[in-house]
C-alpha cells in the first residue's frame, strides 16, 4: 500500500558532523512534504517543509532535499549538537477522499554523541 | 513557547471510566486535528475539524469522539475507557486556507487505562 516510512530506525553521529536523514514515499500525488522534530516528553515540532515544485529548500542548519523522481525526502542537518537528539518524522499531505491530510513516516531517532 | 495547550499531561485512570481529554489554542486556527501516537511510532490521525461545528473521523479507526463548539476548543472524550486505549493523544492546529503548511503541536496527553 501506500506508505511514508523512513530507511533508518536509529542514527548515531558524532557531535559536529553533519546528519542525513532519509524519507521514502509512495504517492506520486502528494505535494508538499514536512519535517518535523520530536524530543522525548513532547509533541512534534516544525523544522522545515518543502513542496513539490522545488527540489531543495535550506533553513538554519538544516537542508531539505526532495527526489520526485524516485520519491524520496532527506533532512541534512549541519554541524549536529546534542540538542538535535530527537525523533525526526517525515509526513506527506496527501488525499485521503475529498480532503488532504498528513501522514506521517515511522520516526528515525537521532543520537548525537560526545 | 506554546500556541497550544493539552491537559493534562498524564492521566492514570482505571477501565470503565469517561474521559476528556482537553486541547485549546490562541492562535485562531480554524483547522483542528487529533492524532494518536504509540510510543517511538508514528502519527495517526483519528479526528479533525475544520472549523466550529464540523468533526470528522481520521485515517485511524477509534471510540473516541471529538466537539468543536467553539474555534480555540477541541476536547476528545471516550464514553468508556478500556486498556487498549492507553496511548500519547496529540492535538495540533493549523489555519485557514490551503492544506500545504504546517500544523502546530501540542505537548500532549499520555494516557494509561488501567
Amino acid at each position: 500500500g501506500e506508505s511514508v516510512g523512513l530507511h533508518l530506525p536509529t542514527l548515531s553521529v558524532q557531535e559536529g558532523d553533519n546528519s542525513i536523514i532519509n524519507c521514502a514515499y509512495s504517492n506520486s500525488a502528494s505535494d508538499y512534504f514536512i519535517w518535523y522534530k520530536q524530543e522525548s516528553g513532547k509533541g512534534p515540532q516544525f523544522i522545515i517543509d518543502i513542496r513539490s515544485n522545488m527540489d531543495k529548500r535550506q533553513g538554519q542548519r538544516v537542508t531539505v532535499l526532495l527526489n520526485k523522481t524516485v520519491k524520496h525526502l532527506s533532512l541534512q542537518i549541519a554541524a549536529t549538537q546534542p540538542g538535535d537528539s530527537a525523533v525526526y518524522f517525515c509526513a506527506e499531505n496527501r488525499a485521503t477522499g475529498s480532503a488532504r491530510h498528513l501522514t506521517f513516516g515511522s520516526g528515525t531517532q537521532l543520537t548525537v554523541l560526545p | 513557547e506554546a500556541d497550544i495547550y493539552q491537559t493534562p499531561r498524564y492521566l492514570v485512570i482505571g477501565t470503565g471510566k469517561k474521559i476528556t481529554l482537553e486541547c485549546s489554542q490562541t492562535m485562531g486556527h480554524d483547522k483542528m486535528y487529533w492524532y494518536q501516537q504509540d510510543p517511538g511510532m508514528e502519527l495517526h490521525l483519528i479526528h479533525y475539524s475544520y472549523g466550529v461545528n464540523s468533526t470528522e473521523k481520521g485515517d485511524l479507526s477509534s471510540e473516541s469522539t471529538v466537539s468543536r463548539i467553539r474555534t480555540e476548543h477541541f476536547p476528545l472524550t471516550l464514553e468508556s475507557a478500556r486498556p487498549s486505549h492507553t496511548s500519547q493523544y496529540l492535538c495540533a492546529s493549523s489555519p485557514r486556507g490551503s492544506s500545504n503548511q504546517p500544523q502546530h503541536f501540542g505537548d500532549g496527553t499520555r494516557l494509561s487505562i488501567l
